[in-house]
């Protein structure tokens, strides 16, 4: 069966640091999104993407972040100065269109120190 | 807005006992709804979905949920409780015919005892 793929599967880095967060999407899918999970709490949207621009962003989605699909394959989520209420799992997801069920990656960690 | 709550944050059920996770939603209008489980460090899995077709939806691993629009609910049940089906399980909400956002709510932890 088709996955989304993320990359990497874990990433610490230091507090001020840009990091880029990596997703394969499965290439019959259309809309894209960023969530995150920040540890025992719940799945929060940050940003869907759609036809290579944004269609809809949360107030966590603030100008630190940023998202592309650069070659029409990887979806990336980049975080320009990293904070340490920043460090979550983030989770890439995909959808065909809007009667199907999102399919998600298996996250990446990402831990901020 | 549309929003989802998930009465209980942990259930604890017996092997071979009945499972019943709650869920209601709450839209001006029936939205999609959706389960996904998730074992511990890991991702998201799709459980099963409602799409305005029949209110009685299976999902995988024996799991099904009930779409009660008079009760705008849409509870998650299995017949026998597994081990293996211990893990957090997460009711979602989206507009109907749309791929907007999934709405999460905030999870229910099943264990599950011998």
């Amino acid at each position: 069966e088709p996955e989304v793929t993320q990359t990497p599967s874990h990433q610490v880095t230091q507090m001020g640091q840009e990091v880029i967060l990596r997703c394969v999407p499965i290439s019959n899918h259309l809309y894209f999104y960023w969530y995150r999970q920040i540890l025992g709490q719940k799945v929060e949207f940050l940003v869907s993407f759609y036809n290579n621009e944004i269609s809809e962003k949360s107030e966590i989605f603030d100008d630190q972040f940023s998202v592309e699909r650069p070659d029409g394959s990887n979806f990336t989520l980049k975080i320009r100065s990293t904070k340490l209420e920043d460090s979550a799992m983030y989770f890439c997801a995909g959808t065909p269109g809007h009667d199907y069920g999102y399919t998600f990656g298996s996250g990446t960690r990402l831990t901020v120190v | 807005a549309q929003s989802v709550t998930q009465l209980g944050s942990h259930v604890s059920v017996s092997e071979g006992a009945l499972v019943l996770l709650r869920c209601n939603y709450s839209s001006s209008v029936p939205p999609y709804l959706f389960w996904y489980v998730q074992y511990p460090n890991q991702g998201l899995q799709l459980l099963l979905k409602y799409t305005s077709a029949a209110t009685l939806v299976k999902g995988i691993n024996g799991f099904e949920a009930e779409f009660k629009k008079s009760e705008t609910s849409f509870h998650l049940t299995k017949p026998s409780a597994h081990m293996s089906d211990a893990a957090e399980y997460f009711c979602a909400v989206k507009p109907t015919g749309t791929a907007s956002k999934l709405t999460f709510g905030t999870g229910t932890r099943l264990q599950v005892t011998l």
